[in-house]
């Protein structure tokens, strides 16, 4: 068990430009999670899929916000056309259905 | 909605000392209730939990009782260790989603 693995750990990126993190869930986990954590603030839900189906998105996830979880196993967090107030930590869990999340080390996003 | 309000940072102690870190919570249903930690430079790992009323969560000399009463759900530790300075998040569920509302994190250092 490697834990949840988050790729990469820091993006800097300049207004306007798309960026894609990845989140690889521990193997067995059919649950995943994406929140987002500004600086002093707790983590806030954006989306989770069970398996291969988004099942719940937040509205704070804006139409410039997409993820997949392709084959039920990795997840992409993919925003377009970033803005300054996209910077934030991006933060991956995993569990199994009804269980207790595993959270990744995240991805801190910053936006010139 | 459902929220949860803790008592804001950061809380400076002296090791050995006693800890107490306040967190409520508003819920239209049953919560279970969570204490998270995070460590520098680490993800956030589960600290303890209670899915009922009157249940106590306790690890590694940390506890919390779940009080309906009061809705809260204080996070105590009789003796603090220097190697406990962290930021704690109070966090509670509701429905089976598993999705997670935070509070905002309490930091707290532990001094010699």
């Amino acid at each position: 068990d490697t834990g949840v693995s988050q790729d990469p750990r820091h993006k800097i990126t300049k207004r306007g430009q798309n960026v894609t993190f990845r989140c690889d869930p521990i193997s067995e986990h059919n649950r995943l999670y994406w929140y987002r954590q500004t600086l002093g603030q707790g983590p806030e839900f954006l989306t989770y899929f069970q398996n291969e189906a988004q099942l719940e998105k937040s509205r704070l996830l804006s139409d410039r916000f997409s993820a997949e979880r392709p084959k039920g196993s990795f997840s992409t967090l993919e925003i377009q056309r970033t803005e300054q107030g996209d910077s934030a930590m991006y933060l991956c869990a995993s569990s199994l259905v009804d269980e207790k999340l595993f959270f990744g080390s995240g991805t801190q996003l910053s936006v010139l | 909605g459902d929220s949860v309000t803790q008592m804001e940072g950061p809380v400076t102690l002296s090791e050995e000392a006693f800890l107490t870190i306040n967190c409520t919570y508003t819920a239209t249903g049953y919560p279970s209730l969570f204490w998270y930690v995070q460590y520098p430079g680490e993800g956030l790992q589960l600290l303890l939990k209670a899915t009922k009323a009157d249940d106590k969560g306790s690890n590694k000399g940390f506890e919390a009782t779940y009080r309906k009463e009061t809705t809260s759900f204080h996070l105590e530790k009789g003796s603090v260790q220097v190697s406990d300075s962290a930021v704690y998040f109070c966090a509670q569920v509701t429905g089976t989603a598993s999705k997670l509302t935070f509070g905002t994190g309490t930091r707290l250092q532990v001094t010699l």
